[in-house]
């Protein structure tokens, strides 16, 4: 089975912290991704990466960076996070395959930011 | 840009009862693919059905189908015989040729009733 783990189910920081949340996945998949998600809003594309030390910016990229130094690790760093970056964060990865090329997704990481 | 539109926020329904959940998306590209995802409540993301848009015929997967309207730019999930376990948040998503990234909706609220 495909395995994408992230490092914390939970996780409570104080603003200005910096944070990061790791991403494994164990399927040698070329597409990580990170999402947002929100009451009402679904999920938001942060950040992805196609390839090691590739990563482009997704719908919102302000206030995150993300690290992806080795195939099967992709990072999410919050340099200084706020209260409006309490949300609950999603991993995903994929093959760079065709159209139907299915996403999988880790637990998700729910932060709060005091 | 693509665009996913989920306006049902939540729905109730009977135990083996059927269930229709709405998806419409607006994309420029003619080739694209359609996905529905589970979030129960310990919060994975599952894959369920898969629909692209040359496609024949509507998708189906188990108690899952797809309704398939392509000139209307829509995709609705048909949940058949509902369980007490499909009481989750449901995700419409889509993918086109040109992306690496899945595009959410903002989810439907699923209960199933005893």
């Amino acid at each position: 089975d495909v395995k994408v783990t992230q490092s914390s189910r939970y996780l409570v920081k104080r603003t200005g912290e910096k944070v990061f949340l790791e991403c494994v996945q164990d399927m040698d998949h070329e597409n990580m991704f990170w999402y947002r998600q929100d009451p009402g809003l679904g999920l938001r594309l942060i950040y992805f990466s196609y390839d090691v030390k590739m990563k482009e910016k997704g719908d919102i990229p302000e206030g995150y960076s993300v690290s992806r130094e080795k195939k099967e690790r992709f990072s999410l760093i919050l340099e200084s996070a706020s209260t409006n970056q309490t949300s609950m964060y999603l991993c995903a990865s994929s093959f760079q395959g065709g159209l139907n090329t299915e996403a999988f997704f880790g637990q998700g990481t729910r932060l709060t930011v005091v | 840009a693509q665009k996913i539109t989920q306006t049902q926020p939540g729905m109730f329904v009977q135990e083996k009862e059927a269930v229709t959940l709405d998806c419409t998306y607006d994309t420029s590209d003619p080739s694209y693919g359609l996905f529905w995802y589970k979030q129960p409540s310990s919060g994975e993301m599952i894959f369920l059905i898969y629909q692209g848009s040359y496609d024949q015929q509507n998708a189906t997967e188990g108690r899952y189908s797809l309704n398939f309207q392509k000139a209307r730019k829509s995709a609705n999930l048909v949940i058949s015989a509902s369980q007490l376990g499909d009481s989750a948040m449901y995700f419409c998503a889509m993918r086109d040729r040109n992306d690496y990234k899945l595009s959410f909706g903002a989810g439907t609220t699923v209960t199933v009733r005893a």
